[in-house]
């Protein structure tokens, strides 16, 4: 049981860039999530998905799209990298109010 | 729009110690959950406890409680016999009861366990 695996775990990128961040969970979650977390600040939601065929804006949704590909596969997208970009970033997964499980996060750096 | 306060950027213990690192947060829903979470240098996020806010009773996990102030709006964890390995960033997270379970996070606060 992996639970939550995201890749990659570290990654340079150009300014102007593209590229997917890819997220799968094998716990039958419905809920998906993507953070951020800069310095001082927390951990951030980008964007969501509530269940297989939804998406939702987090509170920091700019620069990002993501993809629900099915119950298990979450992927986030950053289609023109931007040094603001530069932060860790958490997929996680929940059932129902038991509280996000994480993955061990991917640190993006944006040259 | 939720908002979730950890005004302790850092705390120390010595160990064997007792520490309490503080949340606040402010929010109009009745029915929602909170949660503590550790970081340890690994980077991975690991639940340490969680709250209903229907519930009186104040969670508890070992050597982590909570005190639970519903009216105050604050839900501070309490480490009993404070561990090397509780050296971490907590946060603090709270979570609406119909919000599709994403969390809002407060800033964290860093413990430092000394030998």
């Amino acid at each position: 049981n992996a639970g939550v695996t995201q890749t990659p775990k570290f990654q340079v990128l150009k300014t102007g860039q593209s590229m997917t961040l890819q997220c799968a969970q094998d716990m039958n979650h419905n809920s998906m999530y993507w953070y951020r977390q800069d310095p001082g600040m927390g951990l951030r939601l980008i964007y969501y998905s509530a269940s297989e065929g939804t998406t939702d804006k987090g509170e920091v949704p700019n620069g990002y799209n993501v993809s629900r590909l099915n119950k298990r596969e979450f992927s986030l997208r950053l289609e023109s990298a931007a040094p603001s970009q530069t932060s860790v970033y958490f997929c996680a997964s929940s059932y129902w109010t038991e509280g996000n499980s994480f993955g061990s996060g991917t640190r993006l750096t944006v040259v | 729009a939720q908002t979730v306060t950890q005004s302790q950027p850092e705390m120390s213990v010595q160990e064997a110690e007792t520490v309490t690192l503080s949340c606040t947060y402010d929010t109009s829903e009745s029915n929602y959950y909170l949660f503590w979470y550790k970081q340890p240098p690994s980077r991975q996020m690991i639940l340490v406890i969680r709250q209903e806010a229907y519930k009186q009773q104040n969670a508890t996990e070992n050597r982590f409680s909570v005190n639970f102030q519903k009216a105050a709006k604050s839900f501070s964890l309490k480490i009993s016999d404070s561990q090397l390995g509780d050296t971490a960033m907590y946060f603090c997270a709270f979570m609406k009861q119909a919000s599709g379970s994403r969390l809002t996070f407060g800033e964290g606060t860093q413990l430092t366990v000394n030998p």
